[in-house]
């Protein structure tokens, strides 16, 4: 069965509004989640590494800003896509390691669409 | 940082047939490898891994082979079933648990 729970699976929004993507671990801790973007037809591209009780790690090019990550417990990660445009639609997936150095799993990902 | 390419982009084989996926990387500093299957609109799965610890690994139909020195690995799937049909992703990291830097991706087509 799943170890990641990713919610929503799909989310609608208007052009200009936030977007708020969850993503536990199921019966384990995860320290360390990772956040990916992926579009369609393409691979994933990993946009940050979310760190319980500090800041998230941004990959170069990802604007920490505009993709607000969020780790305030050991079971549960969150971005936050703020003032979301059209070109931010994607699929976002987490992941997290059961042991932190077991291979990754990966959350069921969230389809965003931007209108 | 790390660069993995991946070839074919696509690949169509015949049911019973073998398909093979190979990659490469850039950073000496990656010591695990993973390979994911993802079908439409779902998570990737885990399908097998190895470590730079190893030249080979075998699953049932699955095998993947790493060659260090020269920084490729390679996914071997043999007597491809319709199931098979998906997306395969790999990807290097410096351990396991670690970040993933994943390739391009194949798109497989088994046809029956």
């Amino acid at each position: 069965g799943a170890v990641v729970s990713q919610h929503p699976s799909r989310v609608i929004c208007k052009s200009g509004t936030s977007v708020k993507i969850e993503c536990r671990s199921l019966d384990f801790q995860a320290t360390t989640m990772f956040w990916y973007r992926q579009f369609p037809k393409q691979s994933l591209m990993l946009m940050a590494t979310s760190n319980e009780g500090s800041k998230a790690t941004y990959e170069q090019g990802v604007e920490k800003d505009k993709f607000l990550i969020n780790h305030a417990s050991l079971t549960l990660s969150t971005l936050t896509v703020t003032s979301a445009h059209p070109e931010d639609s994607s699929f976002y997936i987490c992941s997290a390691s059961l042991t932190g150095n077991s291979p990754l799993h990966f959350g069921n990902g969230t389809r965003l669409t931007v209108t | 940082g790390e660069n993995v390419e991946q070839h074919p982009s696509t690949l169509s084989v015949q049911e019973g047939d073998s398909a093979v996926i190979k990659c490469t990387y850039s950073d000496s500093a990656s010591n695990y490898f993973p390979w994911y299957k993802q079908e439409l609109g779902k998570r990737p799965q885990l399908i097998i891994d190895i470590r730079s610890n190893v030249g080979e690994k075998k699953d049932q139909r699955i095998a993947v082979t790493l060659n260090k020195t020269a920084k490729h690995f390679s996914l071997h799937i043999t007597e491809t079933q319709p199931e098979d049909s998906a997306v395969y992703f790999c990807a290097a990291s410096p351990a396991a648990g670690n970040k993933l830097t994943f390739g391009g991706g194949t798109r497989v087509l088994v046809k029956p």
